[in-house]
């Protein structure tokens, strides 16, 4: 079965360079969920879309801009990047709502994107 | 919760068409436009239910615009039975009541 696909699995990037991530939703899946987890940390929600609107926001820094595409996939955009960004980035994706009309927030997860500043 | 905004009261003549509106300019991506209504002494009735496409029912139509920041509730052909409170509301979780449109049908 398809799952949630992150891209790029590893990216470095130099202090204050600007760094794009992808997500690619479960097919059919209409909300997709960012967090950001540092080293011993819990994933922290930054940000999520649904149906391509911004539903909930976390603490997301200003430096930080996501949106969800018309073919549902998102990119996470982080500029002015701090050695403190270095962390791993999950997306995870689910369908709102079941077909027998009840909400459903279970997600999927994504792999991640490993994001080191140096 | 996103708030909404309706009318307080409004009248339709029998047989013709009554389009509630109700704003909602602070709605999010995941509320859904509900629309009940409460006939005199008795619990709130679901009417219709929509996410950002108009639709249609035995009851009622709904008419979204395109930035969900506002709807429209029609019922094609009033009758005396249709006068009631009607509430618009949006959610995907808690039903929170306000205080609604008091549509008086009149013969």
């Amino acid at each position: 079965a398809a799952g949630v696909i992150q891209s790029p699995r590893h990216l470095i990037k130099e202090k204050r360079e600007t760094a794009t991530l992808k997500c690619y939703p479960i097919p059919r899946h209409d909300t997709v969920y960012w967090y950001q987890q540092g080293p011993g940390q819990d994933p922290q929600f930054l940000i999520s879309f649904y149906e391509k609107m911004q539903s909930d926001k976390g603490s997301i820094p200003d430096r930080f801009s996501a949106q969800q595409f018309s073919d549902y996939h998102s990119e996470l955009n982080m500029s002015s990047l701090e050695l403190g960004d270095s962390a791993l980035y999950f997306c995870a994706s689910s369908h709102l709502l079941k077909p027998s009309g009840r909400w459903d927030t279970e997600a999927f997860f994504g792999q991640g994107t490993r994001l080191t500043v140096v | 919760d996103a708030k909404t905004t309706q009318p307080p009261s409004m009248d339709c003549a029998e047989g013709r068409a009554a389009n509630l509106p109700c704003n909602h300019s602070t709605i999010s991506g995941n509320e859904y436009v509900y629309w009940y209504r409460q006939i005199h002494s008795q619990g709130p009735q679901y009417i219709i239910h929509g996410l950002k496409n108009n639709e249609t029912n035995e009851m009622a139509s709904l008419i979204i615009t395109e930035d969900r920041k506002s709807s429209t509730l029609i019922l094609p052909h009033a009758t005396l039975r249709d006068t009631a409170v009607y509430y618009c509301i949006v959610r995907p979780l808690i039903v929170r009541f306000g205080a609604g449109t008091r549509l008086t049908v009149k013969p």
